[in-house]
């Protein structure tokens, strides 16, 4: 399967640990992004890469939020302390873009559902 | 700034059309997307449309796009039970180094046999 893939799944945590989630882009793509859903929701944009940058975070990326994508490839989205409003399924995306004109077509992981007690 | 509407529910039975309805607001987007997502899961992307085309069929799929009226449309053919999904009308709106996706809230698609 050369999709995106994330792990876990479903992580559920009391509210004031740390979770981090896990994202592995489809391989040729440079960019990756993170987006929120929240139940009944469609997703909302948190953050993006261009490679191992981090160009672009929303308003909605608190400061208990933090990204990496240190070589590039993979890409970790940590919370601390988490919140009951952390709730959310937390979706990755990854699309190719070589400058020019192009659609940068976002393909999109299965999630991870997280549930903060 | 950017806002994506669609309507929030829609029943039909097996064999016949759907319709989903969206409306965009901002009128630079370039591309228009479509996106399934079934329960607990990501989401498919379906189809998109470049903001220069009028139609694009894709086997059971036809989008439509009135960009006078900031109204994009999903068609599908001869619906099946498997299609019973939620759909999201997505426009890709620009950032200062790269574009975002801003969804509608999706319409939830029933299709009774």
């Amino acid at each position: 399967d050369t999709g995106v893939s994330q792990d876990p799944r479903h992580k559920i945590t009391k509210r004031g640990q740390n979770v981090t989630f896990r994202c592995d882009p489809i391989s040729e793509h440079n960019r990756l992004y993170w987006y929120r859903q929240t139940l009944g929701q469609g997703p909302e944009f948190l953050t993006y890469f261009q490679n191992e940058a981090q160009l672009e975070k929303s308003r909605l990326l608190s400061d208990r939020f933090s990204a990496e994508r240190p070589k590039g490839s993979f890409s970790t989205l940590e919370i601390q302390r988490t919140e009951q409003g952390d709730s959310a399924m937390y979706l990755c995306a990854s699309s190719l873009v070589w400058g020019g004109p192009s659609t940068d077509t976002q393909y999109f992981g299965p999630g991870t559902r997280l549930t903060v007690l | 700034g950017e806002d994506v509407e669609q309507s929030l529910f829609l029943s039909v039975r097996e064999g016949d059309s759907s319709v989903i309805n969206c409306t965009y607001t901002d009128s630079s987007s370039t591309y228009l997307y479509w996106y399934k997502q079934e329960p607990g899961a990501g989401l498919q992307l379906l189809t998109y449309i470049f903001s220069n085309m009028d139609m694009k069929q894709d086997q059971r799929l036809t989008v439509l796009l009135n960009k006078k009226d900031k109204h994009l449309s999903l068609r599908i053919a001869d619906t099946q039970t498997g299609d019973s999904a939620i759909y999201f009308c997505a426009e890709i709106a620009p950032m200062e180094y790269g574009n975002k996706l801003v969804f509608g809230a999706g319409t939830i698609l029933r299709v009774k046999s």
